[in-house]
């Protein structure tokens, strides 16, 4: 059974570009979740998707945006990239209804901005 | 909204001691609450949840974790450290209204010989 699996591992941008991260959730998670761990930080929710809507978002500014796909899949975009965007970058998945259920993570993006 | 402190970023033991890592949240409604570890280089891995069923909780390679609510806490600890234990460690804290989780800044648990 597969776990939750990002890709790419690793990407190196430039600043004010452009980067979509992508993500499939476990398999019968139908939620998917984003944070941002800078390094040596603890995990910073971005926002969360389910149904194919933004459900949750945390503090980030408008430059992150998402989409989740009918297979459940998920995107994290982010645009005009700062050198503070660098981080690893976490996908969770979830079943919605479980509420109890604990998050499945992916190993993460580790996301480079020169 | 609910948030979690872990009190010291970094805690050192030798081998064999006890292992305490502590945590505090702040909930407006009962929580749900969760140790993670994460390895260099990896996402994060569960040890332990509490979800409103026994106040001490068993997980994974030894660890346990008490739910006391007079004191908002949720302290991890393991009798005997182990070098294996050496990690990054996550408190979190979940809405089981929304399956919101927010984390805690982590603390870097080292383990000499």
């Amino acid at each position: 059974d597969a776990g939750v699996t990002q890709s790419p591992t690793h990407l190196i941008k430039t600043r004010g570009q452009q980067v979509t991260l992508r993500c499939s959730p476990k398999s019968g998670h139908d939620t998917v979740s984003w944070y941002q761990q800078a390094l040596g930080q603890g995990p910073q929710f971005i926002f969360q998707y389910y149904e194919e809507e933004e459900r949750q978002r945390g503090n980030f500014p408008d430059r992150f945006s998402g989409h989740q796909f009918p297979n459940y899949s998920s995107e994290l975009n982010v645009n005009a990239l700062l050198l503070g965007d660098s981080a690893l970058y976490l996908c969770a998945s979830s079943f919605f209804l479980d509420r109890d259920d604990s998050y499945t993570f992916g190993s993460g993006t580790r996301l480079t901005v020169v | 909204a609910q948030s979690v402190t872990q009190l010291g970023s970094h805690v050192s033991v030798s081998e064999g001691a006890l292992v305490l890592l502590r945590c505090n949240y702040s909930s407006s409604v009962p929580p749900y609450l969760f140790w993670y570890v994460q390895y260099p280089n990896q996402g994060l891995q569960l040890l332990l949840k509490y979800t409103s069923a026994a106040t001490l909780v068993k997980g994974i390679n030894g660890f346990e974790a008490e739910f006391k609510k007079s004191e908002t806490s949720f302290h991890l600890t393991k009798p005997s450290a182990h070098m294996s234990d050496a990690a990054e460690y996550f408190c979190a804290v979940s809405d089981p209204r929304n399956n919101d989780m927010r984390f805690g800044a982590g603390t870097r648990l080292t383990v000499k010989p």
